[in-house]
């Protein structure tokens, strides 16, 4: 099965700062990949789907790039609803999740 | 109100079983794909199993395969999944998801947009 692995596993940002998360695929993956927000206690939102498509209604500052094994998600303008926890998904079965990304404030 | 609403989770003991239920309702069920995923406690989320529209292609994660079916009832607008000989690992909150299926050139790609709230399933002696 293909591993995805996410780095850094958290990240301590400001409101206003560029925060960027990567997530690297065991194999390559071409763009079957997605992007999930969740915050506690509540389910995961997609954000991201196919490496950089936006899902309707997530404000632009979200932004996804890569193929084949390497991809970012960027949020180019902290706001304070975003500090979540964030995680890639291969997007193919079987859909399997990295190990998430903590942004909290700095 | 597209929603998605999860139900018959519990405790229960290793070596028990249980049958969650999720319930559709304001898109048409019977058009999408559906997952169930889940999270243990203070943990990242787990892809549990897919089932397609017509219940042709099932999948599982190989920490359940052979011990839950994925079933879906689109008479009913209902997702299932039976659970059975579980193990404290079991223990998370499992979440249906629709699947949603965009077309880029030849091919498709994935994401789940509809999330339910999550029922939280316990097995403890």
């Amino acid at each position: 099965d293909i591993q995805m692995t996410q780095s850094p596993s958290s990240v301590s940002a400001s409101v206003g700062d560029r925060v960027t998360i990567t997530c690297r695929a065991s194999q390559g993956i071409s763009s079957w990949l997605a992007w999930y927000q969740q915050k506690p206690g509540k389910a995961p939102k997609l954000l991201i789907y196919a490496a950089s498509s936006l899902q309707s209604g997530v404000p632009s500052r979200f932004s996804g790039s890569g193929s084949g094994t390497d991809f970012t998600l960027t949020i180019s303008s902290l706001q304070p609803e975003d500090f979540a926890t964030y995680y890639c998904q291969q997007a193919n079965t079987p859909f399997t999740f990295g190990p998430g990304t903590k942004v909290d404030i700095k | 109100e597209v929603q998605l609403v999860e139900s018959g989770g519990g405790l229960v003991q290793p070596g028990g079983s249980l049958r969650l239920s999720c319930a559709a309702s304001g898109f048409t069920f019977s058009s999408y794909s559906m997952n169930w995923v889940r999270q243990a406690p203070g943990k990242g989320l787990e892809w549990v199993s897919y089932i397609s529209s017509s219940s042709s292609t099932i999948y599982y994660a190989d920490s359940v395969k052979g011990r839950f079916t994925i079933s879906r009832d689109n008479a009913k607008n209902s997702l299932y999944l039976q659970m059975n000989s579980l193990r404290d690992e079991d223990t998370a909150v499992y979440y249906c998801a629709r699947e949603v299926a965009v077309a880029r050139g030849p091919y498709y790609y994935y994401g789940m947009d509809v999330w339910g709230q999550g029922t939280t399933v316990t097995v403890s002696s």
